[in-house]
């Protein structure tokens, strides 16, 4: 059975720092990309960043560019958001997400086929 | 503001047919694959079709999709009450700074 596990949500106040987890099981974890989504309180679901399988290729919404980074521990099975200079909109649900797909030539197929059960993030003071 | 447009919310009688659309352009759903969720409340989203209309095994047939140009639906037939939730597209821009997973804003199905 394919799981994913996030920790380290918490509140923190704005400009602080907070590291997300994301432990996987049952399935290859350095074969597949994965993916953050964060979904703010009432709202809808926001992609936060994507990394490739081995770490090399990595992508950011323009929002967090710069203050988030994203990285893996294909040994460990785990991956991480480092959160930087937060800010009351970065407030929300961040879920860790097995992501399935490619760029070919010409097309790309993403899609997320595991979701973890999410981790909350308040940025407040 | 999300890059692809659906209807804030739609509603059908239990039983029926329900249709919810997903907008995009050339650069996202005109050029790549459409991926659909399901986010029931308090709960992590599911995906319900992959690759604008394959559905992973234990989805049941009555939800299907499909994509003509920039645009692509979700069908759901045979509505449950179970279907009460949020659904999502989602597919990647190319013409976002090297690439972007993009959502939709999100449809709220009501069964009446």
């Amino acid at each position: 059975d394919e799981q994913l596990l996030e920790s380290g949500g918490g509140l923190v106040q704005p400009g602080g720092s907070l590291r997300l987890s994301c432990v996987a099981s049952g399935f290859t974890f350095s074969t597949y990309s994965m993916t953050w989504v964060r979904q703010a309180p009432g709202k809808g679901l926001e992609w936060v960043s994507t990394i490739h399988g081995g770490g090399v290729n990595i992508y950011y919404t323009n929002s967090v560019r710069g203050r988030f980074s994203v990285s893996r521990d294909n040994s460990h099975n785990m991956s991480f958001l480092q959160m930087t200079s937060l800010r009351a909109e970065d407030t929300a649900v961040y879920y860790c997400a097995k992501t399935k797909g490619y760029c070919g030539i010409s097309t790309c197929h993403y899609y997320i086929d595991v979701w973890g059960r999410g981790t909350a993030v308040n940025v407040s003071s | 503001q999300s890059v692809l447009t659906q209807p804030p919310s739609v509603s059908a009688a239990a039983g029926q047919r329900v249709a919810i659309s997903c907008s995009g352009s050339s650069s996202n759903i005109g050029t790549n694959y459409v991926a659909w969720y399901q986010q029931l409340p308090g709960t992590a989203p599911k995906l319900l079709i992959h690759d604008n209309d394959e559905r992973p095994s234990g989805i049941p047939e009555r939800f299907s999709g499909s994509k003509s140009g920039t645009s692509a639906t979700l069908v759901i037939s045979g509505l449950q009450t179970g279907d009460e939730a949020d659904y999502y597209c989602e597919t990647w821009d190319s013409s976002l700074g090297g690439g972007n997973l993009v959502f939709g804003g999100g449809t709220k199905l009501t069964v009446l």
